[in-house]
């Protein structure tokens, strides 16, 4: 089984500030990692994945983030915010082996408030 | 747009009735999977069907019950609802196999049980 944990629930940042929002995950088997954005009433958007190869994949609006296998995290990161990135980010890992089927688990998710 | 469409949108019903939530899935993708988004519990995988079988359950109670038709569409049955039971419902979409790289989420069913 798979666990994602995000450990901040909430992050304020000023506008054009840098933001890292962290996740850990725990698994027996590999796994993809996802990060997911929800913005306000709106469904499940992906920023960006990690499937294979390069540590450090980046991903849409301004987004990157760099997998870890040592320490097991998936970090996120922006050098610049905007005030249109608040909104409520999810980490997500995928098995890539089971019985046929490849759910994503969740983090608890990460509010990111940007300040003006 | 991820190409899956889930209807309705909204839903408002009153406890002990019984609602079925719609999601059809991105053309040419087999799998759907069903997720529960509440407060207090987050986001929290239901089930998963492929080609009209179901492929795994997670945390989905009794009360709740899912099917693939033919065409590939899928419905998820809530029934005796209860207060607790309002939260988004999603589905998501997915090529199958070691391959598969990402599920394509819908907009979401909110549902709200007075």
């Amino acid at each position: 089984a798979q666990s994602v944990t995000q450990l901040d629930s909430q992050v304020p940042v000023f506008e054009e500030a840098p933001v890292e929002l962290r996740c850990n995950y725990s698994s027996s088997v590999s796994v993809y990692l996802f990060w997911y954005v929800q913005y306000p009433n709106q469904g499940l958007q992906l920023l960006l994945k990690y499937l294979s190869g390069s540590t450090l994949v980046k991903g849409i609006n301004g987004f990157e983030a760099e997998f870890n296998k040592s320490q097991t995290s998936f970090h996120l990161r922006k050098p610049s915010v905007h005030i249109s990135d608040t909104a409520e980010y999810f980490c997500a890992v995928r098995a890539l082996s089971g019985a046929g089927s490849y759910q994503l688990t969740f983090g608890k998710g990460t509010k990111l408030s940007v300040i003006p | 747009d991820s190409g899956v469409t889930q209807t309705p949108k909204h839903l408002i019903t009153a406890t002990g009735q019984r609602v079925t939530l719609r999601c059809s899935p991105r053309s040419g993708d087999l799998s759907v999977y069903w997720y529960q988004q509440s407060l207090d519990q987050g986001l929290q995988f239901l089930i998963h069907y492929y080609n009209g079988e179901e492929r795994a359950k997670g945390n989905i109670l009794e009360r709740f019950s899912a099917q693939q038709f033919p065409d590939l569409h899928s419905e998820l049955n809530l029934s005796s609802l209860e207060l607790g039971d309002s939260a988004l419902y999603f589905c998501a979409s997915s090529v199958e196999g070691q391959g598969a790289t990402e599920a394509f989420f819908g907009q979401g069913t909110r549902l709200t049980v007075v």
